[in-house]
């Protein structure tokens, strides 16, 4: 089973600012990465997927990069909607699908 | 406009059984793969079943195998878990997904808590 690990646990950032998340996974998933939001009480959202294309509805501000075992998912201004935790989802080896420990994403 | 809506959770002693429903709209049901992702209280997200559009293939986490049971009425647009032997680690909120490998729609979950 593929091990998806997020970092940091915790990342502060002021409204406005650059919010840059990463994703490592213990072995090779190409391209087969997904990242959601999670608000408290929500389901997740389906953010980015193919590890940089963006779900239908998706603003511009979010991107995600990276191939391989190396992602990053980038908030270019956060907003204050955006302060969530987020969860990044290899489905390279399926099944499992595996997700990582998440990224909180909280106000500075 | 798409709507998976779940049913079923509750609380139960260790043991038991539950049934979970997703009632599916919006969508043309038959045509995807559906599947069912965990989260326990506080903690992150855990993939357990999914189900071809037909019903015809079926996959389970290691966790779940040989207690769970995923299954899909296409008439009904509806999607079921069963659940035997459950256990206090099975306790979390249950989503029903879209699809099977990267899930663009979610429902708003139900919650099975396994306890005495």
């Amino acid at each position: 089973e593929i091990v998806m690990t997020q970092s940091p646990a915790t990342l502060s950032v002021s409204p406005g600012e650059r919010a840059t998340l990463s994703c490592r996974a213990s072995q090779s998933v190409s391209s087969n990465l997904a990242w959601y939001q999670q608000k408290p009480g929500q389901a997740p959202r389906l953010l980015i997927y193919g590890a940089s294309t963006r779900a239908t509805g998706i603003p511009a501000r979010f991107s995600g990069s990276g191939s391989g075992t190396e992602f990053t998912l980038t908030i270019s201004s956060l907003q204050s909607e955006d302060f969530a935790v987020y969860y990044c989802q290899q489905y390279n080896n399926w099944p499992p699908g595996t997700f990582g420990q998440g990224t909180k994403v909280d106000i500075k | 406009e798409v709507q998976l809506l779940e049913s079923g959770g509750g609380l139960v002693q260790p043991g038991g059984s539950l049934r979970l429903s997703c009632a599916v709209s919006g969508f043309t049901f038959s045509s995807y793969a559906m599947s069912w992702v965990r989260q326990a209280p506080g903690k992150g997200l855990e993939w357990v079943s999914a189900i071809s559009d037909s019903g015809g293939k079926i996959y389970y986490a290691d966790s779940v195998k040989g207690r769970f049971t995923i299954s899909r009425d296409n008439y009904k647009n509806t999607l079921y878990l069963q659940m035997n032997s459950l256990r206090a680690e099975d306790t979390a909120i249950y989503y029903c997904a879209k699809d099977r490998m990267v899930y663009e729609k979610w429902g708003q979950g139900t919650l099975v808590t396994v306890s005495s």
